[in-house]
């Protein structure tokens, strides 16, 4: 089973700042990495596939990058919206699909 | 629109079995391979179990291998998900959510809203 481990648990920052998100895994993913949004009481939603496609709908400000082991979700220009739980997504290996634990965004 | 909505969620005894429900709309059902995910209360996502757009290869997590089944009626456009001998450790919130493609390998694009499953005594 492929491990991924995400950094920081928690991140504090201050609307319209930048903040780089981290996603490691334990072996090679290729690009098969997905990154998602969780807000509270929502499912979650895709933003990043193939570790830098943004989905239908997502903000440029969303931008993903890497490959094989090291991946990172980019966040531009913080809205007040973004705020979130981010997870990222391993699709290369199956079964089974893992996820990391999560990075909470919050508002400083 | 894509839509996916679960239902069957509940309150059940250790031991007991509910059968879970994911109708969808606003795409062609067949064409897509169909996950559950589960989060348990304020933790992460846990991959569940897979079955592909036609009904082959289903596969689960080995947490609820034996135990639960996943099944699909594209007739109905209704995913199902049948678990049986519940445990307390099973309590959390289902999601069914749509893999792009057809078979497996592909990112999930839609999710459910997730129906609650609690297994307490």
């Amino acid at each position: 089973e492929i491990v991924m481990t995400q950094s920081p648990g928690t991140l504090s920052v201050s609307p319209g700042e930048t903040v780089t998100l981290s996603c490691r895994a334990s072996q090679s993913v290729s690009t098969n990495l997905a990154w998602l949004q969780q807000k509270p009481g929502q499912a979650p939603r895709l933003l990043i596939f193939g570790a830098s496609t943004r989905a239908a709908g997502i903000p440029a400000r969303f931008s993903g990058s890497g490959s094989w082991t090291d991946f990172t979700l980019t966040i531009s220009n913080l809205q007040s919206e973004d705020f979130a739980v981010y997870y990222c997504q391993q699709y290369d290996k199956w079964p089974p699909y893992t996820f990391g634990q999560g990075t909470k965004l919050e508002i400083k | 629109e894509v839509q996916l909505l679960e239902s069957g969620g509940g309150l059940v005894q250790p031991g007991g079995s509910l059968r879970l429900s994911c109708t969808t709309s606003g795409f062609s059902f067949g064409s897509h391979a169909m996950n559950w995910v589960r989060q348990a209360p304020g933790k992460g996502l846990e991959w569940v179990s897979s079955i592909e757009g036609s009904g082959g290869r289903p596969s689960y997590a080995d947490s609820v291998t034996g135990r639960f089944t996943i099944s699909r009626d594209n007739s109905k456009n209704t995913l199902f998900l049948q678990i049986n001998s519940l445990r307390v450790e099973d309590t959390a919130l289902y999601f069914c959510a749509r893999e792009r493609g057809g078979h497996f390998y592909t990112e999930l694009d839609s999710w459910g809203q997730g129906t609650l499953v609690t297994v307490s005594s």
